[in-house]
Order: C-alpha cells, then sequence, then structure tokens
C-alpha cells in the first residue's frame, strides 16, 4: 500500500518569509516517482517537479528547493522568499514503480500575506 | 498557459440532464484521465485511457460515462447525476499511463467546476 502525508494542513506566512512544506510517504516499492503540484485557487494542478527513488539529489528552481532524504522517507519543499501569488494548495503526490495510480497527501494550504 | 483544456469552465445541471465535460491535450500524449475533485480535499481518479483504450475504470458509477474520439479528447457524458457528484472535474495527460513507463508527470487542465441541483 502506497500512503503519502502532508502534516501540515494550513501555513500561513508573511511576504519574503521561508516556508517548508512537509511530505512524508510510505511505499514498499523500491522504485517509485515523487511530486509536486501546485493548485491555486483557479482550481488547476500545477506540475512543480518529479524526483526518482534512485536520484537522491536535491533540486532548486528559482527561490523553490526541493530535500528528497529516503532514509527518513520525506521529500519536503521549501519556498525561500515567499510571494503573494505562492498561496495555493500544495499536494505532495507518489506513483509506485508499477502502479498506475497517483497517491496524493491531503494537501497544505499556504497562504502568504503582504 | 495549460497545454490541457477544458469546456466548459463552469456547469450547472439538473439530475434529470445529460451534459458533458470535454478535454483536449495538446502534448501528443497518449494517457488521459479523469479525476473528481471534492472541496478540500485531494483529486480522485476516475478513469484512465491509455492509447485510446478505457484502462482504468475505479469503480465509477454508470451516470459518468467516458469516451475517448482520439488521442487529443478525452470527454465525460453525464446522466442522471446526484447533488452529491457537485465537484470540480478535472482532465489530465501523460506521455504514457503504461505500468512500464510510472515516471511519467501528469498535467492538468483547469478543471469544470460542476453543479448538481
Amino acid at each position: 500500500a502506497q500512503k503519502v502525508t502532508q502534516a501540515q494542513t494550513e501555513i500561513s506566512v508573511v511576504e519574503k518569509e521561508d516556508v517548508t512544506l512537509d511530505c512524508v510517504y510510505e511505499t514498499r516499492d523500491t522504485t517509485y516517482y515523487l511530486f509536486w503540484y501546485k493548485q491555486p485557487p483557479s482550481g488547476e494542478l500545477v506540475f512543480l517537479i518529479r524526483r526518482n527513488s534512485f536520484d537522491e539529489q536535491n533540486e532548486i528552481s528559482g527561490r523553490y528547493s526541493w530535500n528528497f532524504q529516503k532514509s527518513t522517507s520525506s521529500f519536503n519543499f521549501t519556498i525561500t522568499a515567499s510571494q503573494v501569488v505562492d498561496s495555493a494548495v500544495y499536494f505532495c503526490a507518489l506513483r509506485g514503480g508499477s502502479n498506475y495510480k497517483l497517491t496524493f497527501g491531503k494537501g497544505t494550504l499556504l497562504t502568504v500575506n503582504p | 498557459d495549460t497545454e490541457v483544456t477544458q469546456t466548459p469552465k463552469h456547469l450547472v445541471m439538473g439530475m434529470t440532464n445529460k451534459k458533458s465535460l470535454k478535454c483536449e491535450q495538446h502534448m501528443g500524449h497518449r494517457a488521459m484521465y479523469w479525476y473528481k475533485q471534492k472541496a478540500k480535499k485531494p483529486p480522485e481518479l476516475m478513469f484512465v485511457y491509455s492509447y485510446e483504450k478505457l484502462s482504468i475504470n475505479e469503480s465509477v458509477p454508470s451516470r459518468f460515462s467516458p469516451e475517448c474520439p482520439n488521442s487529443s479528447l478525452l470527454n465525460l457524458h453525464l446522466h442522471a447525476l446526484q447533488p452529491e457528484d457537485s465537484a470540480l472535474y478535472l482532465c489530465a495527460s501523460s506521455q504514457d499511463a503504461s505500468g512500464s513507463n510510472p515516471s511519467y508527470e501528469q498535467y492538468f487542465g483547469p478543471g469544470t467546476r460542476l453543479t448538481v441541483t
């Protein structure tokens, strides 16, 4: 069975603060894929990143960075110098090696206040 | 801008109506998906089409009927819906849906907000 836990239901920060969204996953697959999606109020899920289980390198893209640690089964997402436009629900998701299905976490609502 | 488009953006229908949701992708993907998302919940998978054939039906009631006329288009036909079917319906596509390529990320459309009265 696969499971994704996003323990933070809601986070509120002031603009320019750094914020980390936590994601912990469970899977029995040795090969798996982790994803982050952003869902702004408009509704569309925007793909942010995919990380393969065999690639533990962290990644940085502009103000976004991701920390993948297999030892703790975590795939955390940090936004540096947050902006109001970052306000959205963020979903972490997992897909196992032979599984067609994306397992989503419950999402974290991030509100960035001016 | 998303390369997965959905129409209409909003739909209000009565329980006796028949309506259709439409989705189109312009990325040459061979897999397309329908998801249902209730407020404050993650998306729930409904159907998967792979190479224009229905490969997965997640035990969805028959009042939802998917159709894939070609590799770029995906429809969801709605008939005799219930008020609890009110939700955001999301279409997604990916390069492949086969178990041999689970790495491909899914790209989502903007969704159709459906209200059943």
